[in-house]
């Protein structure tokens, strides 16, 4: 399958900073990424699509100035949680639309963020 | 919106035993389901999936079944084992479209040895 690196896997930061999330294909071109977060016990919640070269599609409730995207290049997707709070200290995780190889979801490995 | 319904949340077997689990859709255009095994801080890990062309689909011990008119489909795993014991998610997507997974709220197998 597919191989999603994502970093990092762990980041403890203090509220009010920002933390940035990278999400890289490693073996092809991803046109499309997905980021969901997961709280504790709880399922997978879709947070946006991020499109190379175009703006994210962010999903009702999701505030798009908090959680920034960026899809710059055919590997790499980035989410950067802006002014965490400890509200924001979740499980982020990412996947990516492998076309072409097994039209499957390839998730990344998470990033746990915990802001105290 | 779009929702996937999953039951149960909870589900204790003996080692041995077949265990069930089962979710509905709501959204008549989706055509593909996959199921997600995960453990404990990890990445879901696809384990089977189905397209809407396809009623049942096997992978030794593991089978989902789909039934389009009713909007829901199941996963069976036979003979468990305690290693099966883990968080399964079921997701709902239109295929070929944006490819975006709606997930179900997950039910934790345990497989008592």
């Amino acid at each position: 399958g597919a191989v999603v690196s994502q970093h990092p896997s762990w980041v403890i930061c203090k509220s009010g900073t920002s933390v940035k999330i990278e999400c890289r294909s490693l073996d092809f071109q991803a046109t499309t990424m997905f980021w969901y977060r997961q709280f504790p016990k709880q399922s997978l919640m879709l947070m946006a699509t991020s499109n190379e070269g175009s703006k994210a599609t962010y999903e009702q409730g999701v505030e798009k100035d908090k959680f920034l995207i960026n899809h710059a290049s055919l590997t790499l997707s980035t989410l950067t949680v802006t002014s965490a709070h400890p509200e924001d200290s979740s499980f982020y995780i990412c996947s990516v639309m492998a076309r072409g190889i097994s039209e499957k979801l390839f998730f990344g490995s998470g990033t746990q963020l915990s802001v105290l | 919106g779009e929702n996937v319904e999953q039951h149960p949340s909870t589900l204790s077997v003996q080692e041995g035993d077949s265990a069930v689990i089962k979710c509905t859709y709501s959204d008549s255009a989706s055509n593909y389901f996959p199921w997600y095994k995960q453990e404990l801080g990890k990445r879901p890990q696809l384990i089977i999936d189905i397209r809407s062309n396809v009623g049942e689909k096997k992978d030794q011990r593991i089978a989902v079944t789909l039934n389009k008119t009713a909007k829901h489909f199941s996963l069976h795993i036979t003979e468990t084992q305690p290693e099966d014991s883990a968080v399964y998610f079921c997701a709902a997507s239109r295929w070929g479209n944006t490819g975006k997974l709606i997930f179900g709220q997950g039910t934790t197998l345990q497989v008592k040895p």
